[in-house]
């Protein structure tokens, strides 16, 4: 968890109320990601970005916005919460890009979202 | 849908035992990786085997890679209570550093 933080780590929500998270690194890493973990479906990736400004889709990003603005923050934003959308959600960093082959990626400690 | 697919799901074992735990995968590859999460906590990065690799240790860990077979296996050695935990394989196929995870493996190891 060193050099990421997440928050925050706890909160619930009443459906149709938006709701932004938060993501925080200090390690200059290039790429960032969103992912959500569910039981029976492990971790899904939501959106992840690849610069700052620079974003792209995951599997599941219906209902959720992501914007980056400066290389240590990335946001996630459930732009009307569902109760589908309850769930745990995970920040990720990497720093290495394509064609190294060399691309681990370090977790943030994750959020705990109920949509009630 | 999950390119990595782990077996077994559950995996319950003696302190001191080898565990055995297996990933297959779909498509070609540039890299897998395996992680450990403990319960209520962010994944952890174990290992990662390239393409062109058979087999890499770290540790206590021992991971093989066939990409003939698609698949790939972990051993934790002289496991400890401490290893009870949830393993995920995962797997790096492309551009922009994005990985595909499997549905995870619970391993439990009786003091």
């Amino acid at each position: 968890d060193a050099g990421i933080t997440q928050s925050p780590r706890h909160k619930v929500t009443e459906t149709g109320t938006p709701v932004t998270l938060r993501c925080h690194q200090t390690e200059n890493h290039r790429y960032m990601y969103w992912y959500r973990q569910d039981p029976g479906h492990g971790l899904r990736l939501i959106h992840y970005s690849y610069g700052v400004k620079d974003t792209d889709k995951g599997e599941v990003s219906d209902g959720y916005s992501v914007s980056r603005s400066k290389t240590e923050d990335f946001l996630l934003t459930l732009e009307s919460a569902t109760s589908s959308q309850t769930s745990v959600y995970f920040c990720a960093i990497s720093e290495s890009g394509a064609g190294t082959g060399t691309y681990e990626q370090y977790f943030g400690p994750g959020t705990r979202l109920t949509v009630t | 849908s999950q390119q990595g697919e782990e077996d077994p799901q559950a995996l319950s074992i003696q302190e001191g035992e080898n565990a055995t735990m297996n990933c297959s995968y779909k498509t070609s590859i540039n890299n897998l990786q395996w992680y450990r999460q403990n319960s209520g906590r962010g994944l952890v990065h174990l290992i990662l085997i390239r393409s062109n690799e058979r087999e890499k240790h770290s540790g206590r860990l021992r991971v093989t890679l066939d990409t003939s077979k698609k698949s790939s296996s972990l051993l934790i050695t002289a496991s400890r209570a401490a290893d009870t935990a949830s393993y995920f394989c995962a797997t790096g196929t492309g551009a922009n550093s994005k990985l595909t995870f499997g549905k995870g493996i619970t391993l439990s190891v009786r003091p």
